[in-house]
Formats: structure tokens, C-alpha cells, sequence
């Protein structure tokens, strides 16, 4: 069966860290994959889209990369603020269906 | 300018009531979604319209039905609603059907 998994577990760091997101996917072929940012009480936000013949991708302090060999997608922000506190999401379609569909998010705490 | 828009943001009714709850953008997008978000917060599609057409209609009780009057409104109709229709209810729209989303700000449905 299809699956998306993102780490359950809050990720907490220091500020001014690297924070890195895992999103792992299987019996997907997807074309693309996006990452998205939700606060509480508020729709999820677009942050970044990765196409499958991109290897890595890059927004200011924000960085995606897509391996579909591992099948995987890493999101990193680099010199993390409080303000980055959120849930990240990734989300893929299904193989040319048009159908998008979430990962449930990893919640990143960052600590002042 | 807001850019996607729901209408109610809190709606609080009790089980067998009809409800509808509301959807506009002003980006211009040719798509538009709906997705369900659970108390796990599981971001699940339900319907998706391109140009006033549906194209996407996951497995949904037909008590659910999406109406989209022109290419900037989608509405959500729900009868004889349920307790497990309790959820936060998101629109969304791309500018096609392969590019990111725009969320609104998601309307909280308590069924009681």
C-alpha cells in the first residue's frame, strides 16, 4: 500500500541550527513533491516544489532535496528562528493522478 | 487581499442538520480542493474541481457534495451530518493541477 511518513516525534533544536525533515515515501512514482509549513489554527502554507529530474532545491534559508532512488525528500532550514516553529508537511501526487496527498507533518520546535 | 476564503470559520450544529460552508479565491486559479483534516491532523483530499469541472472525487459519503458556480467559488454541502464529520475543513486552489496550493484559513466544523 501507498505510504508517506514523516518522524511523528516534535523535532526540537537551538537556534540558529540546521533543522532537517525526512519525508520518506513508498509505492509511489511521483513527478513532483512539495513541502508545505501549518500553524496552529491556520491552513498550510507552500514553501517549496521539487520536480523528480531535481536533484535539490533552494528558497533563502530553506532547502529541499528529492531522492527517488531512497525514495526520500529532506527539508532543511538553515540558521533556524523561533519563528520557524511549525508542522511541516510534504506532500506528493500519485503517479500522474493528480491527486495530492500529505504526509502528517513533523512538528519543529526551535529553542531561543 | 485575502486570497483564499471560507465562510463560516467556527460552525457548531448538532447530528442530521444540513450545513454548506463557503469558498472563494481571487488568485485567478483554474483548480480549487477540498481537503478534510482530522484531530490526528490528516490532511485528506476530497474533491477536487478544474474549471468548474470535477476531477477528483475520493471516497466520500455522498452526504458530501462539492457545487462550484463559476471557476472562483467552490462550496461544500453536508447532509444529515454525523459526529464524525467533526474535522477542520480546508479550500484550496492551484493554478493548475500540477503546482503548489493556497489554503484557506479553514472552517472548524463541531458536530454534537
Amino acid at each position: 500500500s501507498q505510504k508517506i511518513e514523516q518522524n511523528s516525534e516534535a523535532l526540537n533544536i537551538q537556534e540558529g541550527k540546521t533543522a532537517t525533515l525526512t519525508c520518506n515515501y513508498t509505492n509511489y512514482s511521483p513527478a513532483y513533491l512539495q513541502w508545505y509549513r501549518q500553524d496552529p489554527g491556520r491552513g498550510p502554507v507552500f514553501l517549496l516544489l521539487i520536480r523528480e529530474n531535481e536533484k535539490e532545491k533552494r528558497k533563502e534559508r530553506l532547502k529541499v532535496t528529492f531522492d527517488t532512488t531512497l525514495k526520500q525528500s529532506l527539508f532543511h532550514i538553515t540558521a533556524s528562528q523561533p519563528a520557524d516553529s511549525a508542522t511541516y508537511l510534504c506532500a506528493l501526487e500519485s503517479g500522474g493522478s493528480y491527486i495530492p496527498t500529505f504526509g502528517r507533518g513533523t512538528s519543529l520546535i526551535v529553542h531561543p | 487581499d485575502t486570497a483564499v476564503s471560507q465562510t463560516p470559520k467556527y460552525l457548531v450544529t448538532q447530528m442530521g442538520n444540513d450545513k454548506s460552508i463557503k469558498c472563494e479565491q481571487n488568485l485567478g486559479h483554474d483548480t480549487m480542493y477540498w481537503y478534510k483534516q482530522d484531530s490526528k491532523k490528516f490532511l485528506k483530499i476530497m474533491f477536487s474541481y478544474n474549471n468548474k469541472e470535477l476531477i477528483i472525487n475520493e471516497t466520500v459519503p455522498n452526504r458530501f457534495s462539492p457545487k462550484s458556480p463559476d471557476k472562483a467559488h467552490l462550496n461544500l454541502h453536508i447532509n444529515s451530518l454525523e459526529l464524525g464529520d467533526s474535522a477542520v475543513y480546508f479550500c484550496a486552489s492551484s493554478p493548475t493541477r500540477v503546482y503548489e496550493q493556497y489554503f484557506g484559513p479553514g472552517t472548524r466544523l463541531t458536530v454534537t
